[in-house]
């Protein structure tokens, strides 16, 4: 069965050091989806990713992030300046298409963690 | 602005036994979507079930069922039969219906659903 797929699986990097967090969603899906889990806090949205371009992002999503699909199969998340309050787990999650029937598929996360 | 709340932050149920976890929400959409996703330990979350707001009968899945109460804004889910792999966090989310929707999830706090032998 097709799934999405993340990597790394853990993270860890400095505080100021760029980061980038790669997902292969499921090959015939067109919307993408990154939300975070800080620990033992609910999922937030992040950003939505439609037609190569941002369909919607949260108050979180601020200059420090940005997306991409760099080459029809993968999609990023990159945080160009991470901070402490970035540690958290990341999600990348897809869906086909139509609304009424979709269902959103979550890869297994990333866990970064910001020294 | 939508959103999800999750008031039982922990249950256990005895194996075989049936639980409910709570979910309300708040919106002034008409048409909308309510989900409940399961979070094992190994974090990939996996949707349980879903249900359409315009849809009057209650979803059922297997062992899993809703009770969808429109009017009050609630959203339980009834789990019969627990088996020790339902041990897992639940959540709670909510997704707007419409042409300009992006999909986004909105997602209450999660309930820590332990299944004890």
């Amino acid at each position: 069965e097709p799934e999405v797929t993340q990597t790394p699986s853990h993270q860890v990097t400095q505080m100021g050091q760029e980061v980038i967090l790669r997902c292969v969603p499921i090959s015939n899906h067109l919307y993408f989806y990154w939300y975070r889990q800080i620990l033992g806090q609910k999922v937030e949205f992040l950003v939505s990713f439609y037609n190569n371009e941002i369909s919607e992002k949260s108050e979180i999503f601020d200059d420090q992030f940005s997306v991409e699909r760099p080459d029809g199969s993968n999609f990023t998340l990159k945080i160009r300046s991470t901070k402490l309050e970035d540690s958290a787990m990341y999600f990348c999650a897809s869906r086909r298409g139509t609304l009424r029937t979709d269902t959103q598929y979550f890869g297994p996360g990333t866990r970064l963690t910001v020294l | 602005a939508q959103t999800v709340t999750q008031s039982q932050p922990e249950m256990s149920v005895q194996e075989a036994e049936t639980v409910t976890l709570s979910c309300t929400y708040d919106t002034s959409e008409s048409n909308y979507y309510l989900f409940w996703y399961k979070q094992p330990p190994s974090r990939q979350m996996i949707l349980v079930i879903r249900q359409e707001a315009y849809k009057q009968q209650n979803a059922t899945e297997n062992r899993f069922s809703v009770n969808f109460q429109k009017a009050a804004k609630s959203f339980s889910l009834k789990i019969s039969d627990s088996q020790l792999g339902d041990t897992a966090m639940y959540f709670c989310a909510f997704m707007k219906h419409g042409s300009s929707n992006t999909g986004k999830l909105i997602f209450g706090q999660g309930t820590t659903l332990q299944v004890k032998p």
